[in-house]
């Protein structure tokens, strides 16, 4: 069955530090995508980051970048020289054949960014 | 463009009665799901609808159920209602069908049941 882990339930750093949010997932399939959400107090989830799993490219959008290592099953979040702002709690996801493609999602990790 | 749009935003049942809640989606976008997300069980996928048609569903009682009308704006129903079942639920819509594309969520309706 697909899990995916989100190890770091909270993490807290100060305004521009660097911050790497984990996500280690379980999958049977070779077919299969990955997500990051990212829900701020409001409660709504902000779509961050869809990948499949034929594309091991990292990515990076502005302060944001995602580490897809198949090797180690491990689909990594960083934020660089965080902002306030960016404090929220962030999802990470899978969906594949495993799963009857529904979305399985991470604990979450919460993030502060203390000013 | 309109975001997501659930209502109402906020509701309070009591043990044994039903609930209704509303979505209504991204114009253009025809496929709409659900999810509840609870501090216990964390998120979790309800069911999915597209043109009307329900496309996928989670593992939940039958209590739990939905539809989805022609302007794609989508209801889920729950009837007798539990203590567990106080949750946010939260809808979000593609426009295509499936969760392997990027959805948009709206801020969630969150219910408790006393």
């Amino acid at each position: 069955a697909q899990k995916v882990t989100q190890a770091q339930t909270e993490i807290s750093v100060v305004e521009k530090e660097d911050v790497t949010l984990d996500c280690v997932y379980e999958t049977r399939d070779t077919t299969y995508y990955l997500f990051w959400y990212k829900q701020p107090p409001s409660g709504e989830l902000v779509f961050l980051i869809r990948r499949n799993s034929f594309d091991e490219q990292n990515e990076i959008s502005g302060r944001y970048s995602w580490n897809f290592q198949k090797s180690t099953s491990s689909f990594n979040f960083t934020i660089t020289a965080s902002q306030v702002v960016d404090s929220a709690v962030y999802f990470c996801a899978l969906s594949g054949r495993d799963s009857n493609y529904q979305l399985i999602w991470g604990a979450g990790t919460k993030l502060i960014i203390k000013p | 463009k309109a975001g997501v749009t659930q209502t109402p935003r906020y509701l309070i049942k009591t043990r044994g009665q039903q609930v209704t809640l509303s979505c209504s989606p991204i114009s253009g976008h025809r496929s709409v799901s659900w999810y509840q997300q609870t501090p216990g069980q964390g998120l979790q996928f309800l069911f999915e609808y597209f043109s009307e048609t329900q496309r996928n569903k989670g593992n939940f009682p039958g209590r739990f159920s939905g539809r989805q009308f022609s302007n794609s704006r989508s209801e889920m129903n729950v009837s007798t209602l539990e203590l567990g079942d106080s949750a946010l639920y939260l809808c979000a819509s593609s426009s295509l069908t499936g969760v392997n594309y990027e959805q948009y969520f709206g801020p969630g309706t969150r219910l408790t049941v006393t």
